[in-house]
């Protein structure tokens, strides 16, 4: 049973337009929620985060909108660029104490076109 | 800063083998928490250790285990290895283990092929 949900498992966009990758959550316990961006070879980094308590954080290009209601949250990055070509990952997790390890979507795979 | 460092990056192995992968934090971090990666589910959820001790734990058989030493350095292992076992293992560190408010640095992962 899939908590952590990306629908969409790859998004070409032109080069310069807005990306919009989308995540969806099954899981009213989930509070904190992090986007991850990942190349090959490597391992996923961490690109922006969002807590429950907001619905929606900035920074620089990427922007995550928080919608509680609908268990939804979303990634925007504008303008997109090349170098933004990676496999996206929304995660989640509850905030009591200790880890309770995140939980990951299958991932999408953004393609910026020239 | 040095960043997460995992090794070996790539291994074969035989089913009914086992497998020791090492992951070494970054420096003053102490928690480290191992995923796996495979295409078809993604990234789920092994376990996760602080302070020596297992915090947390995923939902895999009991062939998956894992330590951490004194040094945060941390070692998973997988026993009697199955063709499904195929998959990128990925360390994560962070400095107090709480998903939530600490975020999770990670390695490149070692890439285990089981044949």
């Amino acid at each position: 049973d899939q908590q952590v949900k990306q629908n969409s498992p790859s998004l070409s966009v032109q080069e310069g337009r807005i990306s919009i990758l989308n995540c969806d959550y099954t899981n009213s316990m989930f509070d904190y929620f992090l986007w991850y961006k990942k190349y090959p070879a490597e391992g996923p980094t961490f690109l922006i985060s969002i807590s429950s308590i907001k619905d929606k954080n900035e920074d620089g290009r990427f922007t995550v909108f928080l919608n509680k209601s609908a268990k939804h949250l979303s990634l925007h990055i504008v303008p997109s660029q090349p170098g933004d070509s990676a496999v996206y990952f929304c995660a989640a997790s509850g905030m009591g104490g200790g880890a309770d390890g995140l939980t990951f979507g299958k991932g999408t795979h953004l393609i910026i076109q020239p | 800063k040095a960043g997460v460092t995992q090794t070996p990056r790539y291994l074969i192995k035989t089913r009914g083998q086992q497998v020791t992968l090492s992951c070494s934090p970054i420096s003053g971090h102490r928690s480290v928490s191992w995923y796996q990666q495979t295409p078809g589910q993604g990234l789920q959820f092994l376990f996760e250790y602080f302070s020596e001790t297992q915090r947390n734990k995923g939902n895999f058989p009991g062939r998956f285990s894992g330590r951490q030493f004194s040094n945060s350095r941390s070692e998973m292992n997988v026993s009697t290895l199955e063709l499904g076992d195929s998959a990128l293992y990925l360390c994560a560190s962070s400095l107090a283990g709480q998903a939530g408010a600490n975020v999770l640095t990670f390695g490149a992962g070692s890439r285990l092929t089981v044949l």
